[in-house]
């Protein structure tokens, strides 16, 4: 079964609106992490932002936060102000950390800002 | 954020020869390395997770004795693709992490094996 699941194959948005990314994961864990990571053309992969599952505030980096819904298991990107350089691959991930520690990815958004 | 060196970031190599890439934590200890291969347009698939001094654990259908995995110092892990053919071209990138914090990953390595 897919543990994180990222429903947006592709977006399309335009420059300085604000976009929301979505990520839901699944897990039985209590204590785990989730991570967004960007992946430029150039293929290398640039953390974004993190939120532990016990982290009672959303985590917020720059441009960057994380509305984390741990009821639902949701934890959406959002990025305020988009900038044509935002364009890329964005890949939501969690660790478990019962499992091996070990992070898995979600398929990925690909995001394209519009001038 | 940490730094993580990855290298070769590309290598073109001959069917049934080997190819090591190194994984190197710059700034700080890695207690655990991942290493994940990526198909185009395709998500981070995670190959296997290595912890400092023990042997490496493998994710079902990964050939362990494919993809040899080493992390012998909290510094350095490689990744060797033994008898390589085409169908391993692929971009392996590994990602290094201390004590259960976020990972940092590397540059990546594009293989294509002729």
């Amino acid at each position: 079964a897919q543990k994180i699941t990222q429903t947006q194959p592709g977006m399309f948005v335009q420059e300085k609106e604000a976009v929301t990314l979505d990520c839901t994961y699944d897990t039985s864990d209590q204590s785990y992490g989730l991570f967004w990571y960007k992946q430029p053309s150039s293929g290398e992969m640039i953390f974004l932002i993190y939120q532990g599952s016990y982290d009672e505030q959303n985590a917020t980096e720059g441009r960057y936060s994380l509305n984390f819904q741990k009821a639902r298991k949701s934890a959406n990107l959002v990025i305020s102000a988009s900038q044509l350089g935002d364009s890329a691959m964005y890949f939501c991930a969690m660790r478990e950390r019962g499992r091996d520690d070990k992070i898995i990815f979600g398929k990925g958004t690909r995001l394209h800002i519009l001038p | 954020g940490a730094v993580v060196s990855q290298h070769p970031s590309r290598v073109i190599c001959k069917s049934g020869t080997s190819v090591k890439i190194e994984c190197r934590s710059l700034d700080f200890q890695a207690t655990t390395m991942f290493w994940y291969r990526q198909f185009p347009k395709q998500s981070l698939m995670l190959m296997a997770t290595s912890n400092e001094g023990s042997k490496a654990t493998y994710e079902q259908g990964v050939e362990k004795d494919k993809f040899l995995i080493n992390h012998a110092s909290l510094t350095l892990s490689t990744l060797t693709v033994t008898s390589a053919h085409p169908e391993d071209s692929s971009f392996y990138i590994c990602s290094a992490s201390f004590m259960n914090t976020e990972a940092f990953f590397g540059q990546g390595t594009r293989l294509t094996v002729v």
